[in-house]
């Protein structure tokens, strides 16, 4: 089983709508949890990260975290044709090197006008 | 604006050769991470550095991949005898860290696409 899994792509929402992603990990000791974007044969970008339960509001952008579920989400308000990139789902990991994440495979958003 | 950058961007060796690939971390950043990320994958971990201490190498796969950082700054990638598979692409990131923080996000550089023919 995989460290991380996001639901699978591709996600194509109509200019305006509310896109979510969804993301689930499996160590439940996992403390930060940070959602990239990652447009076509670019760096990831970190957009937000959260690390206690509940909702973490950023602009258009909202982060949600349940721990019990295990289960981390990222909301897209309004959503612009900008938007259309590879969301990266990424959760520290516990050990001796607590700075080391693990990423999900992606899932492809596209935002059409 | 000083970024992460990496060198090259671009890289097409033949089976056999021996790559290099550099990462400049942002000016201060302590913690330096390598990933590679294959077509269609998210990033995955290679190894991690504190300052010029290797700290996780756990995740290169095999004893034909070696990272450096010797001056605790730059660093340096180096891969073997490359195969077929090495394709794909090596991101570097760093992180504002004196000390292991879990809340520290990590800044990616736009990564060295190698191509292995």
């Amino acid at each position: 089983q995989k460290e991380v899994e996001q639901n699978s792509g591709p996600l194509s929402v109509p200019e305006g709508a509310i896109a979510s992603l969804n993301c689930t990990y499996s160590d439940r000791g996992s403390q930060s949890f940070f959602w990239y974007r990652q447009y076509s044969g670019k760096s990831p970008e970190l957009i937000m990260f959260i690390y206690s339960n509940g909702d973490k509001e950023d602009g258009r952008f909202t982060a949600q975290l349940n721990k019990a579920s295990q289960y981390v989400s990222l909301l897209i308000r309004d959503s612009q044709p900008s938007d259309s990139a590879t969301y990266l789902c990424a959760v520290n990991a516990r050990g001796s090197t607590l700075g080391r994440l693990y990423f999900g495979r992606g899932t492809q958003l596209t935002v059409w006008p | 604006g000083a970024g992460v950058s990496q060198s090259p961007r671009y890289k097409v060796a033949k089976r056999g050769q021996d790559v290099a690939l550099r990462c400049d971390p942002i000016s201060g950043h302590v913690s330096l991470f390598w990933y590679q990320q294959a077509l269609g994958q998210g990033p995955e971990f290679l190894t991690y550095f504190q300052n010029e201490a290797q700290l996780d190498k756990s995740g290169l796969p095999s004893d034909r991949f070696f990272a450096e950082r010797p001056e605790g700054s730059v660093s340096t990638l180096k891969i073997q005898r490359t195969q077929q598979e090495d394709s794909a692409v090596y991101l570097c990131a760093s992180s504002l860290t004196e000390r292991v923080n879990v809340y520290q996000p990590q800044h990616f550089g736009d990564g060295t696409r190698l191509s292995i023919l």
